[in-house]
């Protein structure tokens, strides 16, 4: 089955360190997407990508990096500038405009 | 900047009744598209319905329908005969344009609904 895997479900690491959390997806889609959840705040969009080689900003970006060389992984690095970083991350990808995204199950990162 | 709004973050309904959830936003386009999206206690998002807003229609997915006014920019979710598993956070999204292919897909807080028996 077509879908979009993320790994690892929990992650902990210590303040002052960057973590990767890896988005792997088989759907052939184009555009892929992180977004960021809170309580209280809904999902807000950190970056995402059209194309391979290819990303933009979301709308809560600092603190964070992306890539994109292949079509079907996005990793999304949350680096010690990230003053926040504790949160549950989505993954998520779509290939039309105004279809429904496609979400992972999430990775919820701890830092201590 | 486009903004998705709802107003009530906790609801709770009994079972096999019916409850509808709030939803309004702000933009100036014309042309978009409007998603409720469910995410039970397990964190999966999981698409409940999509209202093309060119569309006069409201959508229908079997016990879930919207009622959509444009003017008004609402879009609410109807939940008829509401089921135990129903239980969960459910998120109102707009659909913006972007470049290419990609959604940008702007969320609303969140209305957490609890189904009791």
């Amino acid at each position: 089955d077509g879908g979009i895997t993320q790994s690892p479900k929990y992650l902990f690491r210590k303040e002052g360190q960057n973590v990767t959390l890896s988005c792997e997806q088989n759907l052939n889609h184009d555009a892929m997407y992180w977004y960021r959840q809170d309580p209280g705040q809904g999902l807000r969009l950190i970056y995402y990508s059209q194309i391979v080689n290819d990303f933009q900003k979301g709308d809560i970006a600092e603190g964070y990096s992306v890539s994109r060389e292949k079509k079907e992984s996005f990793p999304l690095t949350v680096t010690s500038a990230q003053k926040n970083p504790t949160a549950f991350y989505l993954c998520a990808s779509s290939n039309d405009r105004g279809s429904p995204l496609h979400f992972g199950n999430g990775t919820r990162l701890t830092v201590t | 900047a486009q903004t998705v709004t709802q107003s009530q973050p906790e609801m709770s309904v009994q079972e096999a009744e019916t409850v509808t959830l709030s939803c309004t936003y702000d933009t100036s386009e014309n042309n978009y598209y409007l998603f409720w999206y469910k995410q039970p206690p397990s964190r999966q998002m999981i698409l409940v319905i999509r209202q093309e807003a060119y569309k006069q229609q409201n959508a229908t997915e079997n016990r879930f329908s919207v009622n959509f006014q444009k003017a008004a920019k609402s879009f609410s979710l109807k939940i008829s005969d509401s089921q135990l598993g129903d239980t969960a956070m459910y998120f109102c999204a707009y659909w913006a344009p972007l470049t290419g292919t990609a959604s940008k897909l702007t969320f609303g807080t969140g209305t957490r609904l609890q189904v009791t028996l």
